[in-house]
């Protein structure tokens, strides 16, 4: 168990939906990421927080987004849902002592779109 | 060309083999190098992290990076079949967010 938690494990919706994920990163951790990772893609990086602040951000389509709240929890949005963003999407959380190169994923959300 | 590149098998070896799992890089300022293991629909758990070249052990992990060639590998000594998973490699370069690039992943299958 790495300390990471995300939820809901599994979400299936119709095209055009929106959909909202929820991480909440290990105790301590102020950075949060973001990824999605399909079976043609690999692991992609979406999006960073840092203590409430973006940071970093990756191959985030404009039809998604994040936010960061003051207990460092992070929510992922996804709007205008297609087939395409069916995926499992991963939060991952990283200490200051190691630079944020390590990182620790939680379980995902696996999405399906119909 | 991909900035990481690594070979998704299945690499199939009998239990007890030597395993070698490897990546390639373009970016020559990558400086961080990571190996998470990936078991079938979890997260990715973090292996090993080192820092430039050389090697790094841990129990039968050993890790090594060769920035002359830009080439890493992962080795698994006395494999089990519970090592049996998706490996992926992961790089980063200083200064920024340290945001690193991962390969896609090498499944590795151990069987008894």
């Amino acid at each position: 168990d790495s300390g990471v938690t995300q939820t809901p494990k599994h979400l299936i919706t119709a095209t055009g939906q929106r959909v909202t994920l929820r991480c909440s990163p290990r105790s301590g951790d102020l950075s949060v990421y973001w990824y999605q990772q399909s079976l043609d893609q690999g692991l992609q990086f979406l999006i960073q927080y840092y203590n409430g602040e973006e940071r970093a951000k990756g191959n985030i389509l404009e039809r998604f987004s994040a936010q960061q709240f003051p207990d460092l929890h992070s929510e992922l949005n996804l709007s205008s849902l297609e087939l395409g963003d069916s995926a499992l999407y991963f939060c991952a959380s990283s200490p200051e002592t190691s630079g944020y190169n390590e990182q620790f994923f939680g379980p995902g959300t696996r999405l399906t779109v119909l | 060309q991909k900035e990481v590149e690594q070979d998704p098998g299945p690499l199939s070896v009998p239990e007890g083999a030597i395993v070698s799992l490897n990546c390639t890089y373009s970016n020559s300022a990558f400086q961080y190098f990571m190996w998470y293991r990936q078991y079938s629909r979890k997260g990715p758990e973090l292996l090993m992290y080192t820092y430039s070249s050389g090697n790094k052990e841990d129990g039968r992990f050993t890790a090594q990076v060769d920035k002359s060639s830009k080439y890493i590998s992962l080795f698994i000594r006395d494999s089990q079949p519970s090592d049996s998973a998706t490996y992926l490699c992961a790089m980063s370069a200083p200064g920024g967010s340290y945001i690193p690039t991962f390969g896609r992943g090498t499944s590795l299958i151990v069987h008894p």
